[in-house]
């Protein structure tokens, strides 16, 4: 159980255009996902707060008008890179926190397999 | 300003050797600390703790958690070649994970 899926998992792009990546949770409810991202050798950043229903919550220094995030289900979170740019590039990571789990107070996070974008 | 500090950086090891990794924090509001192995992709869990001076354990990996000095350690006994990742320490306060910088293992045959 407890299964996050990604989608696209590799993108490449050229400079000004959008893209789109889907997080999934594919066998629990997740009230809240988390978007990361990741440059080479550093640690995992968090960029925004997903919440179902609601705006996302984002972290100081991410723009949120270049990062769009819905959480339009219990069980999808979308990001979208608008314009992106080659300092764009990234790992992009998601996880999720199950909605029973999170109601008892647990932190832990189920994570995707991450979308690796690459904007030319 | 919160941190979560993990140590050493990076190390390598033979086949069968014992490392320890240290994860120390300063978090507001702490909730939980969890580790986490990264291998080539996103990172899988390992261990949740939530109570000073329990144990986890899962085969040849165990962590420990001191509340009261603020830090964490993972062990990994009988290292295999199949260890080598990096392994993530993550606080949980105010609903969200505060990652350290990682410690990249390097098992060698």
């Amino acid at each position: 159980g407890a299964v996050v899926s990604q989608h696209p998992s590799r993108v490449i792009c050229k400079s000004g255009t959008s893209v789109k990546i889907e997080c999934r949770s594919l066998d629990f409810q997740a009230t809240t996902m988390f978007w990361y991202r990741q440059f080479p050798k550093q640690s995992l950043m968090l960029m925004a707060t997903s919440n179902e229903g609601s705006k996302a919550t984002y972290e100081q220094g991410v723009e949120k008008d270049k990062f769009l995030i819905n959480h339009a289900s219990l069980t999808l979170s979308t990001l979208t890179v608008t314009s992106a740019h080659p300092e764009d590039s990234s790992f992009y990571i998601c996880s999720a926190r199950d909605r029973l789990q999170a109601g008892a107070g647990y932190n832990e996070q189920f994570f995707g397999p991450g979308t690796r974008l690459t904007v030319l | 300003e919160d941190k979560v500090v993990q140590s050493p950086l990076s190390l390598v090891v033979h086949e069968g050797d014992t490392v320890t990794l240290n994860c120390s924090y300063e978090v507001t509001n702490f909730r939980s600390l969890l580790w986490y192995k990264q291998e080539k992709k996103a990172p899988t869990f390992l261990f949740m703790l939530t109570s000073s001076g329990i144990e986890k354990k899962s085969g040849r990996l165990s962590s420990i958690l001191d509340k009261k000095e603020l830090f964490s350690i993972l062990n990994i006994t009988a290292t295999q070649t199949g260890d080598s990742a990096v392994y993530l320490c993550a606080v949980g306060s105010w609903g969200k994970l505060q990652f350290g910088a990682g410690t990249q293992v390097v098992v060698t045959p």
